[in-house]
């Protein structure tokens, strides 16, 4: 199947900081690709829908001053927190459709466990 | 407004068979999925239904009623491996996939 990778897997930062999560396709072109967040115990939640060469759609209630989105090539997907806080550490998730076939199936890199102290 | 749920938690004995069910409510349907996502790491893929019946995929099969918004997963001679949250997720009319909070499933030797 597609690999999606994302880099870093880990980060913890202090408080104010800004922190830079990657989202790669590695064998296939994505123009799509979507970003999570996952709280303990919870679902995942979509944060917003990055579109290679145009603006992010962010999903109600995500600030886009906050998550920045950049979607500069077809396989490479950028998730920029900004001044991150302590409510900010979640599980940070993108995913890309594989667009093969019949099923939409997405296909979701490793994620990024992010801590701001 | 659109609804996923399934059970928080399950409990189930190695060896044994478990049915993980899901009921949907959603604008519109493009096929139901299902995911595994073990602790600390993202979902895995286990399964598509657009369709009514079942789908058999070796010791993991599911089932859907689209008339009923009613899916299961069903996991067969389950392994202390197959402990893991089980996410059943909706894509609604605008191909957006609307997900469910997840099923905890424990096995127990």
């Amino acid at each position: 199947g597609a690999v999606v990778s994302q880099h870093p897997s880990r980060v913890i930062c202090k408080s104010g900081t800004s922190v830079k999560i990657e989202c790669r396709s590695l064998d296939f072109q994505a123009t799509t690709m979507f970003w999570y967040r996952q709280f303990p115990k919870q679902s995942l939640m979509l944060m917003a829908t990055s579109n290679e060469g145009s603006k992010a759609t962010y999903e109600q209630g995500v600030e886009k001053d906050k998550f920045l989105i950049n979607h500069a090539s077809l396989t490479l997907s950028t998730l920029t927190v900004t001044s991150a806080h302590p409510e900010d550490s979640s599980f940070y998730i993108c995913s890309a459709p594989s667009g093969t076939g019949d099923i939409n199936e997405q296909f979701f890199g490793p994620g990024t466990r992010l801590t701001v102290l | 407004g659109q609804n996923i749920d399934q059970p928080t938690e399950m409990t189930a004995t190695e060896g044994a068979i478990v049915q993980i069910n899901c009921t949907y409510q959603t604008s519109g349907f493009n096929g139901l999925f299902w995911y595994q996502q073990h602790a600390g790491e993202a979902p895995t893929f286990l399964s598509y239904n657009v369709l009514d019946g079942l789908e058999e995929k070796g010791r993991f099969s599911s089932f859907l009623s689209r008339s009923k918004g009613y899916s299961y997963l069903l996991l067969k001679e389950l392994q202390m491996k197959d402990s893991a949250s089980y996410l059943c997720a909706v894509m609604d009319s605008n191909y957006q996939l609307i997900w469910g909070a997840g099923t905890k499933l424990i096995i127990k030797p």
